[in-house]
């Protein structure tokens, strides 16, 4: 059965620091890969999302950056974080070569920015 | 521009009785619906999908109703149990893979 990790849970940063969260997806190959974030009280927002090594796309301009360099692995970074870069991250995978799949999603990143 | 609305922010039923979640969108492209259910300081979990084509959808407790004239989604609970209290969220795609989800209905269940 396929699995997907993130890491970490929970991550207290300085405003200025750099960030990187990770994803790895087990149990499936090409999967189509997500960034959500979710604010205080807000539904879920999809950052980007990649169909395929080094293919990302972006949906939202932003201070992060997504990476996929392996099939099952989708990192999300930024060089400079910002108070409002607070919230709760979560990576999503579903089947790339099928069409009306549902998306599956880790247990999230809980990032402050202090 | 929020093509996905969940109207209710919470919702209180009693236990035994049945939920009633409900969702609307305005996209007429979307043909894929699906509705996740959610714990704190967790990753959302699929419960339940629709495509366009039908207008029912049922998994146990667990039933999900399209109607695309009003363009608007339910999902059904019954009978409802206190471990069904969460944040329910619905969600929508056209075709591309990319969801479109609300802004979540938080459902408490009473003894």
């Amino acid at each position: 059965s396929q699995t997907i990790h993130q890491w970490p849970a929970t991550l207290v940063q300085p405003v200025g620091s750099p960030l990187s969260l990770e994803c790895t997806v087990e149990g499936t190959s090409n999967p189509n890969l997500y960034w959500y974030r979710q604010a205080a009280g807000r539904g879920l927002q999809l950052l980007f999302y990649s169909v395929g090594i080094g293919q990302i796309s972006s949906e939202v301009p932003q201070n992060l950056s997504a990476s996929r360099p392996q099939d099952r692995q989708f990192i999300l970074s930024s060089k400079k974080l910002l108070l409002s870069d607070s919230g709760f991250y979560l990576c999503a995978w579903t089947h790339g070569r099928l069409s009306n799949q549902p998306q599956h999603f880790g247990d999230g990143t809980r990032l402050s920015i202090l | 521009d929020q093509q996905v609305k969940q109207n209710s922010p919470s919702l209180s039923v009693q236990e035994g009785r049945i939920s009633i979640l409900n969702c609307d969108y305005t996209n007429s492209m979307f043909d894929y619906f699906l509705w996740y259910k959610k714990y704190p300081a967790e990753g959302p979990t699929f419960l339940i999908s629709i495509s366009s084509i039908k207008d029912k959808n049922e998994d146990g407790r667990f039933t999900v109703f399209l109607n695309k004239s009003a363009k608007h989604l339910s999902l059904h609970i019954v009978p409802s149990q206190p471990g069904d209290s969460a944040v329910y969220f619905c969600a929508a795609s056209a075709g591309a893979q990319k969801l479109v989800f609300g802004q979540g209905t938080r459902l408490t269940i009473n003894p």
